[in-house]
């Protein structure tokens, strides 16, 4: 079964403060892929960013960043200089990779950033 | 290209009555998902089609729940009949069969919806 981990519910930063949100998870598939998704307060699911299993270098797009270790199965997330526009509730997501068939999504429970001006 | 679109948006609907959810997925994609969100579970995928087969339902909550999808541009999720539980946000995604975004599903707005 596939499980993951968000065990930060709630984070509060004021502004220009740099922030990170930790996911953890397992799964027993091989090749997987891990998601990030922005959920701001109007409500859509905003994707943010894909990682496949056999790919470790971190990733970085303007102010966010991507810390994937496998060794410790989790795929964290860094904001640097937050931003009021960055108040949201961030999904990390795990699915399986070919093998596993399906490619259905499960998500962490979500962490609710606010950022304070 | 429009991407996934859901409705109607909102539904405010008495218990008892019948409350369809109506999907558009993207065009080309071949899988689609119907999850749903509450406070108290988060996301959860509730059922998913591949090529117009249901291939895992086993997150429909209980048989007053079905989802169809007769053609590759359109699904259905029923509730017959609600019950105020039920009260969440729907949403739909659709995921491409090839190219850069192969494995990345695509979300709908969501469908908010309202038992009393």
């Amino acid at each position: 079964a596939q499980k993951v981990t968000q065990a930060q519910t709630e984070i509060s930063v004021v502004e220009k403060e740099d922030v990170t949100l930790d996911c953890v998870y397992e799964t027993r598939d091989t090749t997987y892929y891990l998601f990030w998704y922005k959920q701001p307060p109007s409500g859509e699911l905003v994707f943010l960013i894909r990682r496949n299993s056999f790919d470790e270098q971190n990733e970085i797009s303007g102010r966010y960043s991507w810390n994937f270790q496998k060794s410790t199965s989790s795929f964290n997330f860094t904001i640097t200089a937050s931003q009021v526009v960055d108040s949201a509730v961030y999904f990390c997501a795990l699915s399986g990779g070919p093998g596993a068939g399906s490619y259905q999504l499960t998500f962490g429970k979500g962490t609710k950033l606010s950022v304070i001006p | 290209d429009a991407g996934v679109i859901q409705s109607p948006r909102h539904e405010v609907t008495e218990m008892g009555q019948e409350v369809t959810l109506r999907c558009k997925p993207i065009s080309g994609h071949n899988s689609l998902f119907w999850y749903r969100q509450t406070m108290m579970r988060g996301l959860e995928l509730l059922i998913y089609f591949n090529n117009n087969v249901p291939i895992d339902d086993s997150g429909m909550p209980e048989d007053r729940f079905s989802a169809k999808m007769p053609n590759a541009s359109f699904s259905t999720l029923k509730i017959q009949p609600s019950e105020p539980r039920d009260s969440a946000v729907y949403f739909c995604a659709s995921r491409p069969v090839r190219g850069s975004s192969y494995n990345e599903q695509f979300f709908g707005p969501g469908t908010r919806l309202t038992v009393l």
